[in-house]
């Protein structure tokens, strides 16, 4: 079946980096964008950006410009989100989800990781 | 940037309708996707491109778009429904964009 299934639990000092995965398995990984999206606790959620896994594009949301750098690797179908500089703010859910490629803005994210607890604390 | 108002919360008693409405500049000419979120669980998609309903999603789980608001409607709220509801669009800078979300309470 189609899944996305993301990385253990990080902590984090501050000032640290963070990387996580996504591996996706039951469909074609390059069909797909591969999105970011955090939620911190007792928050909404927040998109961080996205990779297309055929072409290497990235687009981030302003709020995270050089700070966030999403990569991919085909040959083993996972995305990673790699977030630097890290302050207790940067504590949350990471998320991944998927969304089809074949256009910019219709569909929706339609599969989603099960997330990843990023807690950042001396 | 484009910003989706909604309403933080929104209670009712089962078997009522709940509207949970996500304001936007001219939303109506972008496509809507709504998510149900319960607690301690990742997001599932429950109506997209407006009012299209993915398979699995009771028809129970209607969406509609115009003007400057777009509506996520369920009908015979049930506890089962309890959740946290958000509402996203693609912005034309390339950016996705999520509302605030809604808390529904079933009393």
């Amino acid at each position: 079946q189609v899944q996305l299934v993301q990385s253990g639990a990080e902590v984090r000092n501050p000032g640290a980096s963070v990387k996580v995965s996504c591996k996706a398995s039951g469909y074609t990984f390059t069909d797909y964008y591969i999105h970011w999206v955090r939620q911190a606790p007792g928050q909404g959620l927040e998109w961080m950006g996205r990779i297309n896994p055929d072409s290497g594009d990235t687009k981030y949301a302003q709020k995270f410009q050089g700070r966030v750098t999403m990569t991919w690797d085909t040959s083993i179908s996972t995305a990673y989100m790699n977030l630097s500089r890290l302050t207790s703010d940067d504590t949350a859910v990471y998320y991944c989800a998927r969304h089809i490629a074949t256009t910019v803005s219709l569909g929706g994210m339609d599969v989603w990781g099960q997330g990843t607890t990023v807690t950042v604390s001396s | 940037s484009y910003v989706l108002t909604q309403p933080p919360s929104v209670s009712l008693a089962p078997g009522q309708t709940a509207r949970i409405t996500c304001g936007g500049n001219d939303i109506g000419s972008k496509s809507v996707h709504w998510y149900q979120q319960r607690p301690g669980q990742a997001p599932v998609r429950v109506v997209y491109d407006d009012s299209d309903r993915p398979s699995g999603i009771p028809e129970r789980f209607s969406g509609s778009n115009s003007g400057n608001t777009a509506t996520l409607t369920i009908s015979r709220v049930e506890a089962g429904d309890e959740a946290d509801y958000y509402c996203q669009v693609w912005d034309s800078s390339d950016h996705w964009v999520f509302g605030g979300g809604t808390k529904l309470t079933v009393l």
